[in-house]
């Protein structure tokens, strides 16, 4: 059974300092995604990731894939406070659509 | 992407009674999905809905307590029956769609259940 593991789950940090989202899972696939979701809203899609070595960049986020490690981080350099909000990876698993989700990583970013 | 909309946005309900849920998304999409997320929590996927073909339901959700229909490629629906407090959630709905096999969400349905 594919399992997805973030951390920390909450993350407290100062505007302007750099940090990670580590997200873990447990079988091999290529197929990875981010989400951002701002309290009371829905999932909005950030980042997707489809093969070992994959980077990808917008503005101050970046994310990218280690398939051998099975391991995706999401960088954030330079944090300000619209970052705030609560971040998710998911993985794909069986190229169906159906995707195994993190336990999100609540991040707040004081001005 | 699809641009998905649900209605209602919010409800308050009373228990013992049935919501239904509608998602209208604005191309057409093979895949939906039904997902339930409590305060603060994850994403815990009900079902998928394919069109033409019975809702397929994840382990602890049952088609008597979460009837869905998926008439076209265009729209589904969720029903809530029979609600208690514990059915208090937000409920989103998501398409799959792309090559990339992203799923793209519906802006959910805040469900209050005195």
């Amino acid at each position: 059974e594919l399992k997805v593991e973030q951390n920390p789950l909450f993350l407290s940090m100062q505007e302007g300092k750099n940090y990670t989202i580590y997200c873990n899972y447990s079988t091999t696939s290529d197929r990875l995604y981010w989400y951002r979701q701002d309290p009371g809203k829905s999932l909005e899609s950030l980042f997707v990731l489809l093969s070992n070595g994959a980077v990808k960049q917008e503005g101050r986020l970046m994310a990218s894939l280690d398939t051998k490690a099975r391991l995706s981080t999401l960088h954030i350099t330079a944090a300000v406070h619209d970052l705030s909000a609560t971040y998710f990876c998911a993985v794909d698993e069986d190229s169906n659509y159906q995707l195994i989700w993190g336990a999100g990583t609540k991040l707040i970013i004081k001005p | 992407s699809a641009v998905i909309s649900q209605k209602p946005s919010r409800d308050i309900c009373q228990r013992g009674t049935s919501l239904t849920i509608q998602c209208q998304v604005d191309s057409q999409v093979t895949m939906m999905f039904w997902y339930r997320q409590q305060p603060g929590q994850s994403l815990t996927l009900i079902a998928t809905a394919n069109q033409g073909s019975e809702a397929t339901y994840e382990s602890g959700f049952v088609i008597d307590k979460f009837p869905i229909s998926r008439p076209n490629l265009t729209f589904s629906t969720l029903t809530v029956s029979n609600m208690s407090p514990e059915d208090s959630s937000i409920y989103l709905c998501s398409v799959g769609q792309g090559p990339s096999y992203e799923q793209y969400f519906g802006p959910g349905t805040r469900l209050t259940v005195t």
